[in-house]
């Protein structure tokens, strides 16, 4: 059962365009919702998250939208630049003080950023 | 950078053999979790480990095995490995339990043959 579903599985965008990828999960006890950014031959780095508590974050180029009555999430990044292009995965968990908090993630969107 | 290491970073096992994977956190970090990446998936959950305990686990078998030492490093060791094994194999730590934020290391790409 796959919690997280992530798309489109692969991205292609002009410089300058926006990038949009979307996520849905299952589960509504889903309180944390993470953005990674994968180069190839590297970990995933954080990127930005949100909490349920609010529908929107903006950090620089990076936005999450998140609607929770829908149970989606999506992540826009605005003027795409070339070096933007990576493996995005988007992320859930689960948290209450004293159990873990493992992230579920989505099977990833291949992002390329034409010059 | 996260200030996470891993080591080795690439590693070719037999089939049946035994590895072991290293991972350095960041010193205050007291949460090391362990994910396995196939090629072209997202990362998938092992086990979590929380002031030198495992604290939760997902559905990996018992041949997968771990162990967090008091210098914030931490091993993952897989058993009777298996061809399914290969894959990446990424360390996070992050600060107690009430941190959500996990910083992933490099990883260690695993190999079995």
């Amino acid at each position: 059962q796959q919690q997280v579903k992530q798309s489109p599985q692969s991205l292609i965008v002009q410089k300058g365009g926006i990038s949009i990828i979307n996520c849905a999960y299952e589960n509504t006890a889903f309180d944390y919702f993470p953005w990674y950014q994968q180069f190839p031959g590297k970990g995933p780095a954080l990127l930005i998250a949100i909490r349920p508590d609010v529908s929107e974050k903006k950090e620089g180029r990076f936005t999450i939208s998140f609607n929770k009555s829908a149970k989606q999430f999506s992540l826009h990044i605005m003027d795409s630049q070339p070096g933007d292009s990576a493996t995005y995965f988007c992320a859930a968990s689960r948290f209450y003080l004293g159990s873990n908090y493992k992230l579920t993630f989505g099977k990833g969107t291949l992002l390329t950023v034409n010059p | 950078e996260t200030g996470v290491t891993q080591s080795p970073t690439h590693l070719i096992k037999t089939r049946g053999q035994q590895v072991t994977l290293r991972c350095s956190s960041q010193s205050g970090h007291n949460t090391v979790s362990w994910y396995q990446q196939a090629l072209g998936q997202g990362p998938q959950f092992i086990f979590q480990y929380y002031r030198e305990e495992e604290n939760g686990r997902g559905n990996f078998p018992p041949r997968f095995s771990g162990l967090q030492f008091p210098n914030y490093s931490s091993e993952l060791n897989v058993n009777a490995l298996e061809l399914d094994d290969s894959a990446l194999y990424l360390c996070a730590s992050g600060v107690g339990l009430a941190g959500l934020e996990q910083y992933f290391g490099p990883g260690t790409r695993l190999t079995v043959t």
